[in-house]
């Protein structure tokens, strides 16, 4: 696809759910960074990926988030044991290289709700 | 850590008045960017300043980087409806990957 695709858009979870979301990053980028959304806030960082090595992970707020790249291409954030705090929306962004000054291009995001 | 901040948090305006959301870091910035985003969607890539003192413009917009590099703001003239959405400022600095958003500005533009 043209874009970052983002998977589920929509997540409903139980407290203490294990969930999955999903990132497909623009074909070719070797960047790919994870955001959390709170409502009327900013993007906060959680975990930066430069092809399959995950660079920085200072964000993730718990030893509860884990993510991945495997193949230097899709990435997985999981979160376990879900509370109601990680109620939010999480953004996914890619970049065409590595280093400062590189433009991200967003996913739509997952929306995340924690009963 | 670096902190940026970003004024005001909602501004109002009437369709055809002029906007400007200020951003401030706590650190001297290599790069700042503006993105986008509008009522439920996701951030989108507007503009990045690099130099000292750099003004940009796009159309209406126009962005500008401080001298010191640790500032930087975003002037919309004549508001349209098409300009609604939350505008955030990226900092980046000392040769970090890692962008540090601003909390945002929305602008709501009445008819």
């Amino acid at each position: 696809g043209a874009g970052v695709s983002q998977s589920p858009r929509y997540k409903v979870a139980k407290r203490g759910q294990d969930v999955a979301l999903r990132c497909d990053p623009i074909s070719g980028h070797v960047s790919l960074f994870w955001y959390q959304q709170a409502l009327g806030q900013g993007p906060e960082f959680l975990t930066y990926f430069q092809n399959e090595a995950q660079l920085d992970k200072s964000g993730l707020p718990s030893d509860r988030f884990f993510a991945e790249r495997p193949e230097g291409s899709v990435s997985t954030l999981k979160i376990q044991r879900t509370q109601q705090e990680d109620s939010a929306v999480y953004l996914c962004a890619s970049s065409l290289a590595s280093g400062t000054r590189n433009i991200q291009y967003f996913g739509a995001g997952t929306r995340l709700s924690v009963l | 850590g670096q902190q940026v901040m970003q004024i005001p948090q909602y501004q109002h305006v009437q369709e055809g008045e002029d906007f400007t959301t200020y951003c401030n870091s706590s650190t001297t910035l290599s790069n700042i960017q503006w993105y986008k985003q509008r009522p439920g969607g996701h951030p989108v890539f507007l503009i990045q300043l690099v130099k000292s003192g750099e003004v940009k413009k796009q159309k209406r917009l126009t962005f500008q980087f401080g001298e010191a590099k640790k500032n930087s703001s975003l002037h919309i003239t004549a508001t349209q409806t098409t300009d609604v959405g939350t505008y955030f400022c990226a900092g980046q600095g000392g040769g970090s990957y890692i962008p540090t958003f601003g909390r945002g500005t929305s602008l709501i533009v009445h008819p």
